[in-house]
């Protein structure tokens, strides 16, 4: 079965903080996105990576980097956490056709304090 | 551009009754349509799609969703439902051309059913 595992649950950081978030994914697929998720708002993409070491900005990536070394891992980077990217963060990824639906991590819920 | 308006942000529902969830899209390309389910402390599951064909798609747990080009919407339907079925959903629309990198998400319904 299909499966995108997200390190962490729930983080707790402070203002200021380097953040990281990693997820894996055993797919084989090539294609990895990061979302943020808060009420009212849907899902709002930040990133997304059709590549090792290839990452296109999503809508939101003000105040977010990523980095993918290896096919399997994408890693979503707050330079200098604040308080109003607390938020729940979703990783996906998605098989090479047009029609494949997106496969999701169980998110971390970030709180930055 | 796409857009995807769920008309409703939270439904309550008894135990046993129908549901209906409705999605609106706007488009000027072909496009997929999926519904999303995302339980407590989860992330998003499949529930359904539409890529072509018959306008009328099954999905998981008794769901089903009818599109309808004209009216451009693809709501989503149970007949009875449980419980178990408290829940987001999330209705998303992805262009033919692009696939998955360009996926609209509509701002989700809460569904809550009572006993």
């Amino acid at each position: 079965d299909v499966k995108v595992t997200q390190s962490s649950r729930y983080l707790v950081k402070r203002t200021g903080e380097k953040v990281f978030l990693e997820c894996v994914q055993d797919m084989d697929h090539e294609n990895m996105f990061w979302y943020r998720q808060d009420p009212g708002l849907g899902l709002r993409l930040i990133y997304f990576s059709y590549d090792v070491k290839m990452k296109e900005k999503g809508d939101i990536p003000e105040g977010y980097s990523v980095s993918r070394e290896k096919k399997e891992r994408f890693s979503l980077i707050l330079e200098s956490a604040s308080t109003n990217q607390t938020s729940m963060y979703l990783c996906a990824s998605i098989g090479g056709r047009n029609n494949s639906p997106l496969h999701f991590g169980n998110g971390t819920r970030l709180t930055v304090t | 551009a796409q857009s995807v308006t769920q008309l409703d942000s939270q439904v309550p529902v008894f135990e046993e009754a129908p549901v209906e969830l409705r999605c609106n899209y706007s488009s000027s390309v072909s496009v997929y349509l999926f519904w999303y389910v995302q339980y407590p402390n989860q992330g998003l599951q499949l529930l359904l799609k539409y890529l072509s064909g018959s306008t009328l798609v099954k999905g998981i747990n008794g769901f089903e969703a009818e599109f309808n080009k004209s009216q451009t919407s693809f709501h989503l339907r149970k007949p009875s439902v449980h419980i178990s079925d408290t829940a987001e959903y999330f209705c998303a629309v992805t262009p033919a051309h692009t696939g998955g990198f360009k996926t609209i998400f509509g701002a989700g319904t809460r569904l809550f059913v009572k006993a």
